[in-house]
């Protein structure tokens, strides 16, 4: 199976930075086939982005992906106290699905 | 909207079986797969398997292949995931979600999810 490995495992920054959440894979992930969740504390995740890029309905524009291979990243900008989470990254390429183990964005 | 509801917490003792329900609203449940995600307390999500709520078919994890059954009851537009022997390691939050479908093909995305289910397995 695809093995995900996101790093850092915790990333802690002030609000309006910028946040860079990197998902690399043990083989290349097929056609694109890459999301990111957000997962806040005590909820279930939610859809971020799919097919590397595609920002999912209602998602702010401050959320952006990036990349192809295997190298992924997750980018999120002016960061705000509310993007407080855990970001998971998840292949759909190749069954079984697989997912990283998630980063923890803080807010200082 | 459409949502996934899923059933309480559950407790059980080791070597016991756990049925965890989903039911769906605000959308036509035979039109979507179910499928169940599980996330043990400070790890990551884990994919466990597919139902077909159409035709029962279902589709599993080769990790859970022996232990699980994910079934449906139409009538109701109920998804149930049951795993059985349960050990201390299978205590986790058990999440329904649904993949995204373009011109009739699946992409394993998922939105929406339930809102999880946490199952205790302690004796």
């Amino acid at each position: 199976e695809i093995v995900l490995t996101q790093s850092p495992g915790t990333l802690s920054l002030s609000p309006g930075e910028r946040a860079t959440l990197s998902c690399r894979a043990n083989q290349t992930v097929a056609s694109n086939t890459l999301a990111w969740y957000q997962q806040k504390p005590g909820q279930a995740p939610r859809l971020l982005i799919y097919d590397v890029f595609n920002r999912a309905t209602g998602i702010s524009d401050r959320f952006s992906g990036s990349g192809s291979g295997t190298d992924f990243t997750l980018t999120i900008t002016r960061l705000e106290t509310e993007d407080l989470a855990v970001y998971h990254c998840q292949q759909y390429g190749t069954s079984p699905w697989t997912f990283g183990q998630g980063t923890k964005v803080e807010i200082k | 909207q459409e949502q996934l509801v899923q059933s309480g917490a559950e407790v059980k003792r080791p070597g016991a079986s756990v049925k965890v329900s989903c039911r769906a609203s605000g959308y036509t449940f035979k039109n979507y797969d179910i499928n169940w995600v599980r996330q043990a307390a400070g790890q990551g999500l884990e994919w466990m398997g597919w139902m077909n709520p159409n035709t029962g078919n279902t589709g599993y994890a080769p990790k859970f292949q022996d232990r699980v059954s994910m079934t449906r009851d139409t009538s109701t537009g109920t998804a149930y995931m049951e795993l059985s022997s349960l050990r201390s390691e299978d205590t986790a939050i058990y999440y329904c979600a649904r993949p995204a479908k373009t011109s009739g093909w699946y992409i394993y995305y998922f939105d929406p999810w339930g809102q999880g289910t946490l199952v205790t397995v302690s004796s």
